[in-house]
């Protein structure tokens, strides 16, 4: 089966500028969650969005958001880009449900991200 | 304190060795702990899963899990120069099944 679809690949954006990612999950998964991953950092929890609503956010600034369609597919916005924002996104698909025990991700190739 | 904290690296092993990867984790009430594998330059891949105390083998790999002590690890059994990544430590939030929080990573040579 297909596995999780990001788009694009890599972006070159400048400061100040937005950037919108793209994520198609697995066919029947109902989660979508983006991480950030940097060498320093490791991968941080941006948010989750399940059957189209964000039942999870992270520590992240209000620049960045995102959004799930009734398709599931997700996408994810971050406006007024900072240096600092220079990572690789990853989206994650899951067939976690309302609550308790969790599934596991599985990860898309990411979008790589690099502000100038 | 962070959340979720890998045995610092990197590890090296030889080939054929037994490579031993720890974590503990800080929320008591975690159900769901997880070992995902990342090679350079890729996306992590879930490798193993574990929600009850004890041991979990799947192949050359182990997870153990042990909420006592708040602790979780994977053996990985006649090790491989293809074994040679970096192996992250996630744990599912207690109530939010969407959620895991990731450990930095152990990164693991193993050697031919």
């Amino acid at each position: 089966k297909a596995g999780v679809t990001q788009t694009p690949r890599y972006l070159i954006k400048t400061r100040g500028q937005q950037v919108t990612l793209s994520c198609s999950p697995i066919s029947g998964h109902r989660s979508v969650s983006w991480y950030q991953q940097t060498p320093g950092q490791g991968l941080q929890f941006l948010f989750e969005y399940f059957s189209e609503t964000q039942r999870n956010k992270g520590n992240f600034p209000g620049r960045f958001s995102g959004r799930q369609f009734s398709n599931s597919r997700s996408e994810m916005n971050v406006s007024t880009l900072e240096l600092g924002d220079s990572a690789l996104y990853l989206c994650a698909s899951s067939l976690a449900s309302g609550t308790g025990v969790s599934y596991g991700y599985t990860f898309g190739s990411g979008t790589r991200l690099t502000v100038v | 304190q962070k959340e979720v904290e890998q045995n610092s690296g990197p590890l090296s092993v030889p080939e054929g060795a037994i490579a031993s990867l720890n974590c503990t984790y800080s929320d008591r009430g975690s159900q769901s702990f997880f070992w995902y594998r990342q090679y350079s330059g890729k996306s992590p891949e879930l490798i193993m899963f574990i929600y009850s105390n004890g041991d979990k083998e799947d192949g050359r790999f182990t997870a153990q899990l042990n909420k006592a002590s708040q602790y979780v690890s994977l053996l990985i059994r006649d090790s491989q120069p293809s074994d040679s990544a970096t192996y992250l430590c996630a744990v599912g939030e207690n109530t939010n099944a969407g959620k895991s929080t990731f450990g930095d990573g152990t990164t693991l040579t193993v050697k031919p």
